[in-house]
């Protein structure tokens, strides 16, 4: 089984609509992050959290919030989404000192 | 923040042939750690590499091997005797540890490579 498991791994959604992206891992690691991938522009950090009582906002978070439910469990919501959201995003896992971080299999969304 | 640049958007090269891909940055903290992610098709991020800025050795792992060079902020990937699965995206990413417990990647753009039989 995967470490860190992304759902839906594809999603299509209007303008507008509600929609959240949920990650879970079973590495046991305290951090956990969402990053969203475009063309061209790499991997750009939405949201990060190093442990349940902790968030923090990345280098793009407007139009995003999260929920860290559990040491396991962390959730990506667009509350409305808007077709410039349409990527590809990625949660990832890392260990208290450690810094590399290992990645779900990402989810495609798609906003029309 | 840190800034990444990846010079080369795309790369192709023959299979066995060797590769390598270019990544310097800018950084103004003297600790900190430095990764390669490699994306195949299937857009899966896989860590390939790993080096700590405080290590003067180049870290190795198999056919994959740095070079890294800490006053130019240079941080380069070599790939030896390429092979058809080689094929993906690769991205340079350094961290940045500059309070403690605050680490965070940035990433690159990104270079596509191409291995041709």
């Amino acid at each position: 089984d995967a470490d860190v498991t992304q759902t839906p791994r594809n999603r299509i959604t209007k303008t507008g609509k509600r929609i959240m992206l949920e990650c879970s891992q079973t590495k046991g690691h305290d951090r956990m992050y969402w990053y969203r991938q475009d063309p061209g522009l790499g991997l750009r950090l939405i949201y990060y959290s190093f442990d349940v009582k902790d968030i923090n906002k990345g280098e793009i978070s407007d139009g995003y919030s999260v929920s860290r439910q559990a040491q396991a469990k962390f959730s990506l919501s667009l509350e409305s989404a808007i077709p410039n959201q349409t990527a590809l995003y990625f949660c990832a896992t890392s260990d208290t000192g450690l810094h590399e971080q290992y990645f779900g299999p990402g989810t495609r969304l798609t906003v029309t | 923040a840190q800034t990444v640049t990846q010079s080369q958007p795309e790369m192709s090269v023959q299979e066995a042939e060797t590769v390598t891909l270019s990544c310097t940055y800018d950084t103004s903290e003297n600790n900190y750690y430095l990764f390669w992610y490699k994306q195949p098709p299937s857009r899966q991020m896989i860590l390939v590499i790993r080096q700590e800025a405080y290590k003067q050795q180049n870290a190795t792992e198999n056919r994959f091997s740095v070079n890294f060079q800490k006053a130019a902020k240079s941080f380069s990937l070599k790939i030896s005797d390429s092979q058809l699965g080689d094929t993906a995206m690769y991205f340079c990413a350094p961290s940045s540890i500059s309070n403690f417990g605050n680490e965070k990647l940035t990433f690159g753009t990104g270079t596509r490579l191409t291995i041709i039989p």
